[in-house]
């Protein structure tokens, strides 16, 4: 299908070890934002892309976390020295532009970090 | 940081009935959406409602916004089994920010 696409859909992992997670938007989109949402709760922003200005870096929580997008189409994000509390879903959503408001996610990532 | 909350956290009502579910928000917003999310999957868009607008519908959706109050609700009438899912309200606010999540309202529709 032509929606945003994310791998790997599950992650299962080692206290420390580091991890990437990747997302294809829909075709066009210019924006791109990664969420987080722990088990039961809402979500949580981390980062967000849109053409090329500088990304907003202002929800990831440690520096441990970081993303980037690559011509302006598929990004990564990495989180280094993984803890246990970084289990989550992550999930990635795009959108046309900032203006249309509505975004377009896809089905998330499952981290599990034992 | 929240900036939407949604009321109630959790709802369960019969097939066929209305249901109800709000939001709260703090700052002034450019727009307030809806969207559902069915358990272990993504989130999909149900419905936009801009500042200015009061009230939107699609299909067996209302939505109200009230801005001098801060508030929405989403009304699902002749509520199915289908429609079981966590709903959450988001915020965009003024400034073209990321939108902002709430916790969610998970439906339970029994059949």
């Amino acid at each position: 299908g032509a929606g945003v696409s994310q791998s790997p859909s599950n992650k299962v992992t080692e206290k420390g070890k580091d991890v990437e997670l990747r997302c294809d938007p829909i075709s066009g989109h210019t924006a791109l934002y990664w969420y987080r949402q722990s088990l039961g709760q809402g979500l949580e922003f981390l980062i967000y892309f849109q053409g090329n200005s500088a990304p907003d870096k202002s929800g990831l929580p440690s520096d441990r976390f970081s993303a980037e997008r690559t011509g302006g189409s598929v990004s990564t994000l990495t989180i280094q020295r993984t803890q246990q509390e970084d289990s989550a879903v992550y999930l990635c959503a795009s959108s046309p532009d900032t203006n249309t408001g509505e975004l377009f996610f896809g089905e998330g990532s499952r981290l599990t970090v034992l | 940081s929240q900036q939407g909350e949604e009321d109630p956290q959790a709802l369960s009502i019969q097939e066929g009935e209305n249901a109800t579910m709000n939001c709260s928000y703090k700052t002034s917003i450019n727009n307030l959406q809806w969207y559902r999310q069915n358990s272990g999957r993504g989130l999909v868009h149900l419905i936009l409602i801009r500042s200015n607008e009061r009230e939107k519908h699609s299909g067996r959706l209302r939505v109200t916004l009230d801005t001098s109050k801060k508030s929405s609700s989403l009304l699902i009438t002749a509520s199915r089994a289908a429609d079981t899912a966590s709903y959450f309200c988001a915020t965009e606010k003024v400034g073209n920010t990321p939108l902002v999540f709430g916790k969610g309202t998970r439906l339970s529709v029994i059949a």
